[in-house]
């Protein structure tokens, strides 16, 4: 089955400055990786998807890169706000169906001002 | 619209009790799940559903029961509760042929 990682251990820093969280998967390479921004007491929330023949997605101040040879997906905020401060969750649909989607476990971000 | 609606927003229970946590969404949605979401473990899919009267399995199903008899309707039982499904509980939503989930706010559950 598939197995994501995404670091567990938050990630703080300053205002106006790009974090990049990571998700790493193992197995096989997944037709799409969906990002989600949960804050605390909340559900999570869509924010990008990236197919497997797309290098690159943007929307306003994130951006996505979807590497198949690595195996890994990099999610940016550039200018960041403490607004931004939440923890964003990968998500993979399976190798079979695309009904069981599979979550990481999340990387808290800390934006500082 | 309202989205994805969960009730309730907590709960205590005892050991082996049963209850139902209800879930409804007013997208039109064929599809739907339940998730739980425990610290360092991610969110785990229970069950899930691709239309009114059919269900099927997801990675945690024991101890949980769902049916689905409206569109709209979702509800999770826990026959007989376990301190092991003290948790926080979602349930989602995505459109045919869509591929993004719509989340409810969630249900805290504790099982003491």
């Amino acid at each position: 089955s598939q197995k994501i990682e995404q670091n567990s251990e938050a990630l703080n820093i300053q205002e106006g400055k790009t974090a990049t969280l990571t998700c790493n998967y193992t197995n096989y390479s997944p037709a799409y990786l969906q990002w989600y921004r949960q804050d605390p007491g909340r559900g999570p929330v869509f924010l990008l998807l990236i197919r497997e023949n797309e290098k690159e997605k943007r929307k306003e101040r994130l951006k996505v890169t979807f590497d198949t040879t690595l195996k890994q997906s990099l999610f940016h905020i550039t200018a960041s706000q403490p607004a931004d401060s939440a923890t964003y969750l990968c998500a993979l649909p399976p190798d079979t169906g695309f009904q069981k989607l599979v979550f990481g476990t999340g990387t808290r971000l800390l934006v500082s001002p | 619209n309202a989205g994805v609606t969960q009730t309730p927003k907590f709960q205590v229970l005892k050991t082996g009790q049963s209850m139902t946590l209800q879930c409804a969404q007013d997208m039109n949605h064929e599809y739907m799940s339940w998730y739980r979401q425990d610290p360092g473990m991610g969110l785990r899919l229970i069950h899930y559903s691709v239309g009114a009267g059919i269900t099927d399995q997801g990675e945690v199903p024991n101890g949980y029961n769902v049916s689905r008899s409206t569109t709209e309707d979702f509800p999770l039982r826990l026959l007989s509760a376990a301190p092991s499904q003290t948790s926080v509980y979602f349930c989602a939503s995505r459109a045919t042929g869509g591929e993004k989930l719509f989340f409810g706010s969630g249900t805290q559950l504790s099982v003491l």
